[in-house]
C-alpha cells in the first residue's frame, strides 16, 4: 500500500536555526514526490517536484532532496514566515497522490 | 492569475441534508481531484476525473457521497444525506498529468454538520 509518513509532526525553531524535515515513503512506483506550503485556512501551495533520487531542488530559505526511501526539506536560517503546515506527497504509477499528515513548522523572532 | 476555485467556502447545515460543493479547476488542467482534511487523517483522496471521466472514486463512501464532472469547468462533490462525520475541508486541485503533474489547490470549502 502507498504511504507517506512526515516527520516530526510539529517543530518549533527560532529564527535562524536551520533544521530539516522528513519524507518516508513506500509507493508502487515513484512518479514524482512533492512538496506543499499550507497557511492556516488555506489550501496547499505547490513548492517543489523531484523525480528520481539524487535530485534536489532550491526555492529561497528551503532545498528539498529525494533518496529511493524518503525525501527532505531543508530550511536555511528560517524566517518567522516560513511558519506554515509543510506536506510531502507522492504520485504512483496510477497517477494517484498522496499524502502526508505534514510538519508544522514555527519559527519563533 | 490562474487558481482553482471553491464554492461555498463555509457551510454550516443539519445533519440529513443535502450538501454539494463545486469546483472550477484551471483552463486546460486535465486532472481533477477531490480531497477532504481532517486534523486526525489529513489529505484523503475521494475521487479524481481524467478529461472529466472518473477514475478513481474508491476514497468515497458510495451510499452517501457522489462526485461528477458535467463539463471541463465544473467539478462537484455531493454529500447526501450529511453526517456530522462528514464536517472537515475539501479540497478540490487540478493538475496536468501525467507532466508535470504538480497539483494546484483551491481554498476549500470547510464544512460543519451539526
Amino acid at each position: 500500500e502507498d504511504q507517506v509518513t512526515q516527520s516530526p509532526e510539529a517543530l518549533r525553531l527560532q529564527e535562524g536555526e536551520s533544521s530539516s524535515l522528513n519524507c518516508s515513503y513506500t509507493v508502487s512506483g515513484l512518479r514524482g514526490l512533492f512538496w506543499y506550503r499550507q497557511d492556516p485556512g488555506k489550501g496547499p501551495e505547490f513548492l517543489f517536484t523531484l523525480y528520481s533520487a539524487g535530485e534536489e531542488k532550491e526555492k529561497e530559505r528551503l532545498k528539498a532532496t529525494l533518496t529511493k526511501k524518503e525525501s527532505f526539506l531543508h530550511i536555511t536560517a528560517p524566517k518567522p514566515e516560513d511558519s506554515a503546515t509543510y506536506l510531502c506527497a507522492v504520485r504512483n504509477t496510477g497517477n494517484q497522490f498522496y499524502f502526508g499528515t505534514g510538519t508544522s513548522l514555527t519559527v519563533i523572532p | 492569475d490562474a487558481r482553482v476555485t471553491q464554492t461555498p467556502r463555509d457551510k454550516v447545515t443539519e445533519m440529513g441534508q443535502e450538501v454539494t460543493m463545486r469546483c472550477q479547476p484551471i483552463l486546460g488542467h486535465n486532472t481533477v481531484f477531490w480531497y477532504r482534511q481532517t486534523m486526525m487523517q489529513g489529505l484523503e483522496l475521494l475521487a479524481y476525473f481524467r478529461n472529466r471521466a472518473p477514475l478513481d472514486d474508491s476514497g468515497m463512501p458510495k451510499d452517501r457521497f457522489s462526485a461528477e464532472m458535467p463539463d471541463a469547468t465544473l467539478a462537484t462533490l455531493k454529500i447526501q444525506p450529511s453526517e456530522p462525520r462528514d464536517s472537515a475541508v475539501y479540497f478540490c486541485a487540478s493538475g496536468l498529468v501525467p507532466f508535470p503533474g504538480e497539483l494546484f489547490f483551491g481554498e476549500g470549502s470547510r464544512l460543519t454538520v451539526l
